[in-house]
């Protein structure tokens, strides 16, 4: 129940599409959900996150959509570039509990 | 403001040795976590902190021990080190009421 399963595993995208990566948890007492981006060599660092209250979330190219019912959501990038090429991780947490992290998915955009 | 400091970044021991991975924060975070990171298998939690005297394990504890005298360090030791612990060790922290991790760059460690 503590689980976040994230997919997929890798993804190549061309310059200018659209990123899609996908995640699913089980505790319904989650109520925190983050994404990170990490660049070889580097720690993960904070790219957006949503809380259960709302459906999407949009910060520039980067969005989250949210589906509660389904127990889902999603990081969509729009536009992707070639400096989007990174590992990122979705994760979950309820309240300020510790959070709970996704598997990864090393995303690559070609030119 | 240098966020969270992680040192040494690069280490190989031989197994059996004992180190500390070091770890401090500048941000008055109460919250502290160290994780662990293998190929394929995402971010695994190996003990974390709510604050100063506070510590609880996580997932993976097994062969790890931490401490907590200060807001600021919270060092990670591992005792008669084994070729599962090779892997790449992060810290992470965050304040009271707000769940964004702040993680340090990491330490890779290769046990050999």
């Amino acid at each position: 129940q503590q689980q976040v399963k994230q997919s997929p595993q890798s993804l190549i995208v061309q310059k200018g599409g659209i990123s899609i990566i996908n995640c699913a948890y089980e505790n319904t007492a989650f109520d925190y959900f983050p994404w990170y981006q990490q660049f070889p060599g580097k720690g993960p660092a904070l790219l957006i996150a949503i809380r259960p209250d709302v459906s999407e979330k949009k910060e520039g190219r980067f969005t989250i959509s949210f589906n509660k019912s389904a127990k889902q959501f999603s990081l969509h990038i729009m536009d992707s570039q070639p400096g989007d090429s990174a590992t990122y991780f979705c994760a979950a947490g309820a309240n300020t509990d510790k959070l709970i992290f996704g598997t990864g998915t090393r995303l690559q955009v070609f030119p | 403001n240098a966020g969270v400091t992680q040192t040494p970044k690069f280490r190989i021991l031989k197994i059996g040795q004992s180190m500390t991975l070091q770890c401090t924060q500048d941000m008055n975070h109460n919250y502290m976590y160290w994780y662990r990171q293998d190929p394929g298998m995402g971010l695994k939690l190996i003990y974390y902190s709510v604050g100063a005297g506070i510590t609880d394990k996580g997932e993976v504890p097994n062969g790890y021990n931490v401490s907590r005298s200060t807001t600021e360090d919270f060092p990670l030791r591992l005792e008669l080190a084994a070729p599962s612990q090779t892997s790449v060790y992060f810290c992470a922290s965050n304040p009271t009421g707000n769940p964004g991790y702040t993680f340090g760059s990491g330490t890779r460690l290769t046990v050999v």
